[in-house]
């Protein structure tokens, strides 16, 4: 069973709007942390924020911000004032600690056009 | 910056051959990952280490080796490549500390015939 789930494969905006990506993740850990990344179509995957389990701030990067219900099992990113360059894949992705160490699993991610 | 290289960027392999992707980190990270993207699975681990001279099983190890000879390298090897292995692989690596975030590789597209 999938543990990271971003049930939108692709979303489609114009320029200047917001977005809001969804994903869910399923974990039996007290602490761990998600992240969210970028695949430009250069082939290279880009970080772009991070959100402890442990924290109720509410994490901000730019133009970019998460929206976290930990009693959900929930991480949304919201990308504000959105720009043609914004276009790519979205991946969702949980670390947690396992017996050998720490994995980071990936959701399936969601493609992003934003139209001009 | 941190700088994880993979090698070769795109290969074409022929069923049954074997083949092996590197990678070379030149950050002191502990932790080295093999991840494979497919269209509609996202990425999918493989192979992780989190020292040199041992690796870990992923979420999907069948049809895979790894090995982590030194700190900055890390190869992942597919001793009898099929057509199912055709994907793009993602090297990552990071720090040791718990909060870190991944750095990753620009990907080797790999095409089994």
């Amino acid at each position: 069973a999938q543990k990271v789930i971003q049930v939108w494969s692709t979303a489609s905006r114009q320029e200047g709007e917001e977005l809001t990506l969804d994903c869910s993740y399923e974990t039996s850990q007290v602490l761990y942390h998600l992240f969210w990344y970028k695949h430009l179509l250069s082939g290279e995957m880009v970080f772009l924020i991070r959100q402890m389990s442990s924290s109720t701030a509410k994490e901000r990067s730019g133009r970019y911000s998460v929206v976290f219900q930990k009693s959900l099992k929930s991480i949304s990113l919201v990308i504000s004032a959105l720009q043609p360059d914004d276009s790519g894949k979205y991946f969702c992705a949980l670390w947690e600690l396992q017996t050998g160490g720490y994995k980071v699993v990936f959701g399936s991610g969601t493609r992003l056009l934003v139209s001009p | 910056e941190a700088a994880v290289t993979q090698s070769p960027r795109s290969k074409v392999a022929v069923t049954g051959g074997k083949v092996t992707l590197s990678c070379h980190q030149t950050n002191n990270h502990d932790y080295m990952y093999w991840y494979r993207q497919d269209t509609g699975h996202g990425l999918r681990l493989i192979h992780y280490s989190y020292v040199a001279d041992s690796t870990e099983k992923g979420d999907i190890p069948d049809g895979y080796k790894a090995s982590r000879p030194s700190q900055e390298n890390f190869s992942l090897i597919l001793e009898l490549a099929s057509l199912s292995q055709t994907a793009v692989y993602f090297c990552a690596s990071s720090e040791r500390s718990s909060n870190e975030r991944l750095f990753f590789g620009h990907g080797t597209k790999l095409s089994v015939l």
